[in-house]
């Protein structure tokens, strides 16, 4: 039972675009939510969060939207640049003492000079 | 900031030995920590969960007999794979937390294959 989804595997983006991720999950008890960037053979790296009582955060070029009514986040980057190309992962967080996360299957994200 | 440093970073090993990893937080005492499993192309699953000083929670359908956690400090806890098998190549990750109102940091992963 995949809990938290990320529906596309893949996504191309002219640099200077926007890039838009999605991520989908289906615990209501989900209280926060991370987006990660990871490269081949590394550690995931931490880019951005919300809790689930907002619906917006912004770091940056990076923005997160939450929809709690459609279970529904998603990952702004703008503008796109190439050396943001890397395996974007959403996870959330269950409700459970440890906090322990919930990974999505990532989306490649590739920017195109 | 928080790092994790996680050793070794690959390994090769026969079939039917074990393959210790070691997670360490450097600069902070993790009160939690993390091990996840991605196989290629791949979401990262948890496997289980440590507190320091208490056994570790296992994930439903990870066999605890045969990934040994054991978390005895609050900077490391380590990963170990008993009697592996070519099943069990993967890349390992682990994670540590100061709790559940901090955040998570990663370490760079263990690549393991068994030939």
């Amino acid at each position: 039972d995949q809990q938290v989804k990320q529906n596309s595997p893949s996504l191309s983006v002219q640099e200077g675009r926007i890039s838009i991720l999605n991520c989908d999950y289906t615990n209501s008890m989900f209280d926060y939510f991370l987006w990660y960037k990871k490269y081949p053979a590394e550690g995931p790296t931490f880019l951005i969060s919300i809790s689930s009582i907002k619906d917006k955060n912004e770091d940056g070029r990076f923005t997160v939207f939450l929809n709690k009514s459609a279970k529904h986040l998603s990952l702004h980057i703008v503008p796109s640049q190439p050396g943001d190309s890397a395996v974007y992962f959403c996870a959330a967080r269950a409700p459970s003492n440890t906090g322990k996360l919930i990974f999505g299957q990532g989306t490649t994200l590739q920017v195109k000079p | 900031g928080a790092v994790v440093s996680q050793h070794p970073s690959w390994v090769i090993c026969k079939s039917g030995t074990s393959v210790k990893i070691e997670c360490r937080s450097l600069d902070f005492q993790a009160t939690t920590m993390f091990w996840y499993r991605q196989f290629p192309k791949q979401s990262l699953m948890l496997m289980a969960t440590s507190n320091e000083g208490s056994k570790a929670t296992y994930e439903q359908g990870v066999e605890k007999d045969k990934f040994l956690i054991n978390h005895a400090s609050l900077t490391l806890s380590t990963l170990t794979v008993t009697s592996a098998h070519p099943e069990d190549s993967s890349f390992y990750i682990c994670s540590a937390s100061l709790g559940r109102s901090y955040g998570y940091t990663f370490g760079s992963g263990t690549r393991l294959t068994v030939v």
